[in-house]
């Protein structure tokens, strides 16, 4: 079956932009997650979505937000951009969510901000 | 608030030799943990978790609560083991009745196996 599909695979947007990056999980997987990942940071924890709830938020700021649509795919929008803000984002699909469920990454989507 | 600590940002071993990525943890629940591995031009994908007690690849990880670490040991090195090895923390929410969990990882170690 094919895997966590994550569009687009690339984007450059300038300061103050907003940007929406896409999610596709695996079928059948009700849970979607979203990571940062920074040279600096490491990978992060954004937020969580079940059933287009979001069930768990990671700490950043609330330029950040994200939705789940009923098919279970997921976006995540960045507003006001910063130079900060330049990451490869990641987004991971599991049945549950819950324990014992193993979590499937997507490729990612690399932002860079200028 | 929940940490892992993944000392070495890289590790270099010949073929051949063993090999141990290390990982510690900061937690005050029951831990559940993960080592994670991305190879070059791919995604990150999963090779084992504490629960399963298994051994993936040759790898083989112990929890070891008195400690706080599950360090990832394989005995003899190949070079297709070289990759970004990321261990995990999967922990619920600070907020109650959630019922979701997150993964807080380590910052990850560069393995290079030199032929």
């Amino acid at each position: 079956k094919a895997g966590v599909t994550q569009t687009p695979r690339y984007l450059i947007k300038t300061r103050g932009q907003q940007v929406t990056l896409s999610c596709s999980p695996i079928s059948g997987h009700r849970s979607v997650s979203w990571y940062q990942q920074t040279p600096g940071q490491g990978l992060q924890f954004l937020f969580e979505y079940f059933s287009e709830t979001q069930r768990n938020k990671g700490n950043f700021p609330g330029r950040f937000s994200g939705r789940q649509f009923s098919n279970s795919r997921s976006e995540m929008n960045v507003s006001t951009l910063e130079l900060g803000d330049s990451a490869l984002y990641l987004c991971a699909s599991s049945l549950t969510g819950t324990v014992n469920t193993e979590a499937f990454f997507g490729q990612g989507t690399r932002l860079t901000v200028v | 608030a929940q940490r892992v600590t993944q000392p070495e940002k890289l590790l270099s071993v010949f073929k051949g030799a063993p090999v141990e990525l290390k990982c510690n943890y900061s937690y005050s629940g029951s831990p559940e943990l993960f080592w994670y591995v991305q190879y070059s031009r791919q995604r990150l994908q999963l090779l084992l978790r504490h629960i399963s007690r298994e051994s993936i690849k040759g790898f083989t990880a112990d929890l070891n609560k008195g400690e706080t670490s599950f360090h990832l040991k394989k005995p003899f090195a190949q070079e297709e083991d070289s990759a970004m090895y990321y261990c995990a923390l999967k922990t619920p929410p600070f907020n109650s009745g959630a019922g979701s969990y997150q993964l807080t990882f380590g910052k990850g170690t560069k393995l290079s196996v030199i032929p």
